[in-house]
């Protein structure tokens, strides 16, 4: 069965503090997205990534990195967690276009206090 | 621009009773459309897609959607409603000069009525 593991279900983080959320697809997909989910807005997307070491920014990029150091693993990273970046937090990754459909991870909730 | 209105936040239905979940899109193109399925504490699953073949797609645990061009329209239905049915369900449209990214509605939650 086709997989995209993230690797917290759920984070409490202060801030301030420097978070890593980690994503790795068994798929040998190119393309890779993280999501933020929050209630009323529905999922919307930070940042995307065609291949590795590529990247580009989302609708909200803002206050977020990522890193694509190999092809199976897509990292999002909060230079300085904030409490507004409390939410739901999904990973996904597709082959080639969106006509195959997007894989998604069970997601992670982060708080942030 | 492409874009996706889910007409609905919340829709109550009795078990064995017909789904309606509504849906309408705006697009420049000829649009992909799909709709995904998030249970609690779960990511989203695909439950179908348009790709302009049929105008009527099968998807998964019977549910189905219509596309409709002249409404711009992509409704998700089913016959019965099932108790394992209650979940939240996205409408989602890819963008047409970039197949690989996706713009998802803001989400209707189904509750089924016991």
């Amino acid at each position: 069965d086709v997989k995209v593991t993230q690797s917290s279900r759920y984070l409490v983080k202060r801030t301030g503090e420097k978070v890593f959320l980690e994503c790795v697809q068994d798929m040998d997909h190119e393309n890779m997205f993280w999501y933020r989910q929050d209630p009323g807005l529905g999922l919307r997307l930070i940042y995307f990534s065609y291949d590795v070491k590529m990247k580009e920014k989302g609708d909200i990029p803002e206050g977020y990195s990522v890193s694509r150091e190999k092809k199976e693993r897509f990292s999002l990273i909060l230079e300085s967690a904030s409490t507004n970046q409390t939410s739901m937090y999904l990973c996904a990754s597709c082959r080639g276009t969106a006509f195959y459909g997007y894989t998604f991870g069970s997601g992670t909730r982060l708080t942030v206090v | 621009a492409q874009s996706v209105t889910q007409l609905d936040s919340h829709v109550s239905v009795s078990e064995g009773t017909p789904v309606l979940l509504r849906c309408n899109y705006s697009s420049s193109y000829s649009p992909s459309l799909f709709w995904y399925v998030q249970h609690p504490n779960k990511g989203l699953q695909l439950l179908l897609k348009y790709t302009s073949a049929a105008t009527l797609v099968k998807g998964i645990n019977g549910f189905e959607a219509e596309f409709k061009k002249s409404e711009t329209s992509f409704h998700l239905t089913k016959p019965s409603a099932h108790m394992s049915d209650a979940a939240e369900y996205f409408c989602v449209v890819s963008e047409g000069d970039r197949d690989d990214k996706i713009i998802f509605g803001k989400g209707t939650r189904l509750h089924i009525l016991p």
